[in-house]
């Protein structure tokens, strides 16, 4: 049963510290993105990748936000310093090309105090 | 700018009669379309889609509409269930053109009450 796995599931910090989120895509799939859930904004787009190479990171606030896939299995969102502003759910999803259909991992539900 | 429009934020139906979903878009390029079910704590899951070449998709009690000259989309769900009752996200896609990524509304809470 393929999924899109994400750790942690929840992640409660303090302002300032740093955060990490993992996340591995299917086997296979070429294509991962995050997303932030927030009820004002829906689904946000922060970044995604084609191959491991990053094709847009507009989404993201530059000075605090970085995205990376160190390889085909791993794609991680690290958040220095966080902000109380960064609570939000945050979702990866992998798919088999950008305009293809996308899965969900569980998302990561972060509170920063 | 929001390329994928879901005016409607709730919809409450009575368990066994239809619910309409309804998605509105405005990009042109646009030519793969989906539906998406979210659960509270859980991540969003793919439910049916449908590509610019068909009007209408069909897959159990799910039925999408596509009307390509109204920028409109919808989805059916017959007879609903409490079940059901879940965030609906639509989104869209231009596969033959360079838009790339999935373009997601902002959702319709779905309610279906006994």
């Amino acid at each position: 049963d393929a999924r899109v796995t994400q750790t942690p599931r929840h992640k409660v910090t303090e302002m300032g510290q740093e955060v990490t989120m993992r996340c591995q895509p299917i086997l296979g799939h070429n294509t991962v993105f995050w997303y932030r859930q927030t009820m004002m904004q829906g689904l946000e787009l922060l970044a995604y990748f084609r191959n491991r190479a990053p094709l847009d990171d507009s989404g993201m606030p530059k000075d605090r936000f970085s995205a990376e896939m160190p390889d085909a299995t791993l794609a991680t969102l690290k958040i220095q310093p966080s902000e109380p502003r960064d609570s939000a759910v945050y979702f990866c999803a992998s798919g088999f090309g950008l305009a293809e259909t996308q899965y969900f991992g569980p998302g990561t539900r972060l509170l920063v105090l | 700018d929001q390329q994928v429009k879901q005016n409607s934020p709730s919809l409450s139906v009575q368990e066994g009669r239809i619910s309409i979903l309804n998605c509105d878009y405005t990009n042109s390029m646009f030519d793969y379309f989906l539906w998406y079910k979210k659960y509270p704590a859980e991540g969003p899951t793919f439910l049916i889609s449908i590509s610019s070449i068909k009007d209408k998709n069909e897959d159990g009690r799910f039925t999408v509409f596509l009307n390509k000259s109204a920028k409109h989309l919808s989805l059916h769900i017959v007879p609903s269930q409490p079940g059901d009752s879940a965030v609906y996200f639509c989104a869209a896609s231009g596969r033959g053109s360079t838009l790339g990524r999935l373009y997601f509304g902002r959702g319709t809470q779905l309610t279906v009450w006994p």
